[in-house]
């Protein structure tokens, strides 16, 4: 069963502006993962985030966590068309074995030229 | 090399076909993982093996035969399918099983359009 959930669920800017997504779980994590998805193909990996860190940087990517609140967001800067796609976060639970990951249910970014 | 290859990228099949997807990766993991996805969900796991012997199976229908003939190669043999069977199959593979709860990053294959009529 899935236990993430993300918001927004689709989300529309212009290219140049910076674009936020959020995700939320249930269960205390070991490492929470960000992967996007071109329509209809496989996911790439964009980061990973333990849960001993805060906040991890890649490029143009941003990705924070407060397991506090049981939250991570990613944030993407200065956005190109070429980052439409749906983003997921995916989590490695404490209690669950550390090969399966609970997926988000995704953001839908569209980013317009 | 991060690639993982799926065959075929396309498939049609009858409910009384029987027909396998192939994955492949030359990267030295041991980890590989099968995966069903519906439009617009997130990837189910169905089935994952670690050093080539089944380590996990979700509850899936025996009409999903997964099979790993080697540390490069994974198979899904498809018999008896339903048309709500028709999702895209992705393939992933990670350096090994996560261990002491830490979990390898997942490299995934393009997957496999699977439609059953």
């Amino acid at each position: 069963s899935q236990q993430g959930e993300e918001d927004p669920q689709a989300l529309s800017i212009q290219e140049g502006e910076n674009a936020t997504m959020n995700c939320s779980y249930k269960t205390s994590i070991n490492n929470l993962q960000w992967y996007r998805q071109n329509s209809g193909r496989g996911l790439v990996h964009l980061i990973l985030i333990r849960s001993n860190e805060r906040e991890k940087h890649s490029g143009r990517l941003r990705v924070t966590l407060d397991t506090s609140k049981k939250s991570s967001s990613l944030l993407i800067t200065a956005s190109r068309a070429a980052d439409t796609a749906s983003y997921f976060c995916a989590s490695t639970g404490k209690e669950t074995s550390g090969s399966r990951l609970t997926f988000g249910e995704g953001t839908q970014l569209t980013v317009n030229p | 090399d991060t690639e993982v290859t799926q065959t075929p990228k396309h498939l049609v099949m009858g409910m009384t076909n029987k027909k396998s997807l192939k994955c492949e990766q030359h990267m030295g993991h041991r980890a590989m993982y099968w995966y069903k996805q519906k439009a617009k969900k997130p990837p189910e796991l169905m089935f994952v093996y670690s050093y080539e012997k089944l380590s996990i199976n979700e509850s899936v229908p025996s009409r999903f035969s997964p099979e790993c003939p080697n540390s490069s190669l994974l198979n899904l043999h498809l018999h008896a399918l339903q048309p709500e069977d028709s999702a895209l199959y992705l393939c992933a593979s990670s350096q090994y099983l996560g261990t002491s709860g830490l979990t390898d990053t997942q490299y995934f294959g393009p997957g496999t359009r699977l439609t059953v009529l």
